[in-house]
């Protein structure tokens, strides 16, 4: 069954750490987005890509960096983690990048900094 | 810039009752219109959108939302809503111009109580 899974499902990092979050699909899909979902907020696109060894920047992609390696994986990486950066992050995957096209989620990654 | 407002944080209703979710959303040009359904400790999956059209689309589970034009608004419905139904609901807009870019409303919080 095509999925969008998600590695760790939850994280505590230290102020200053490396956090890397990865993502797979095997939707067989071009385009990968990483999301943030803030308590009482909707999801924020930090990057996207749309093909393998290619990344792009979202709406709020400060202090963040992205590496899709493949077309299956896409990691979030977060080089010196501050507490602003605790939130549940999603990745999503979709068949193509138009506006109309339904992305697929996967089931997030609750990442606590202290 | 696109924005969403989903002015409900919190929705309580009965098994059985029919409920409304209610989304606004700004912008001028071109747009597509969607809802997803977020379920505890998973990710979001797809309800259904609008683009053009019949105001009224169907989407799984019963439900249904009807675009308004006039009011900015691309309101979520269920006639009958069962306690499974009990999750996080967002609105999310995409312009054609933009292409892949989702915006999210904030998100309701729907709870069916027995």
């Amino acid at each position: 069954e095509a999925a969008v899974t998600q590695s760790p499902r939850s994280k505590v990092a230290v102020t200053g750490g490396k956090v890397t979050l990865s993502c797979h699909q095997t939707n067989n899909h071009d385009y990968m987005y990483w999301y943030r979902q803030d308590t009482g907020h909707g999801l924020r696109l930090i990057h996207y890509s749309y093909v393998a060894d290619s990344t792009e920047k979202g709406d709020i992609p400060d202090g963040y960096k992205a590496s899709r390696p493949s077309q299956e994986n896409f990691s979030l990486i977060l080089e010196l983690a501050s507490l602003s950066q605790t939130a549940v992050y999603f990745c999503a995957s979709s068949q193509t990048g138009g506006a109309d096209a339904e992305q697929f989620f996967g089931p997030g990654t609750r990442l606590t900094v202290l | 810039t696109q924005t969403v407002s989903q002015s409900d944080a919190h929705v309580t209703v009965f098994e059985g009752d029919s409920v409304e979710l209610r989304c606004n959303y700004s912008y001028g040009g071109s747009i597509y219109l969607s809802w997803y359904i977020q379920h505890h400790g998973h990710g979001l999956q797809f309800l259904l959108k609008y683009y053009s059209g019949n105001p009224v689309v169907q989407g799984v589970n019963g439900f249904e939302a009807e675009f308004s034009k006039s009011d900015s608004s691309f309101h979520l419905r269920k006639a009958s809503v069962h306690w499974s139904d009990s999750a996080v609901y967002f609105c999310a807009v995409s312009a054609a111009s933009s292409g892949q870019k989702l915006v999210f409303g904030q998100g309701t919080i729907l709870k069916v109580y027995l």
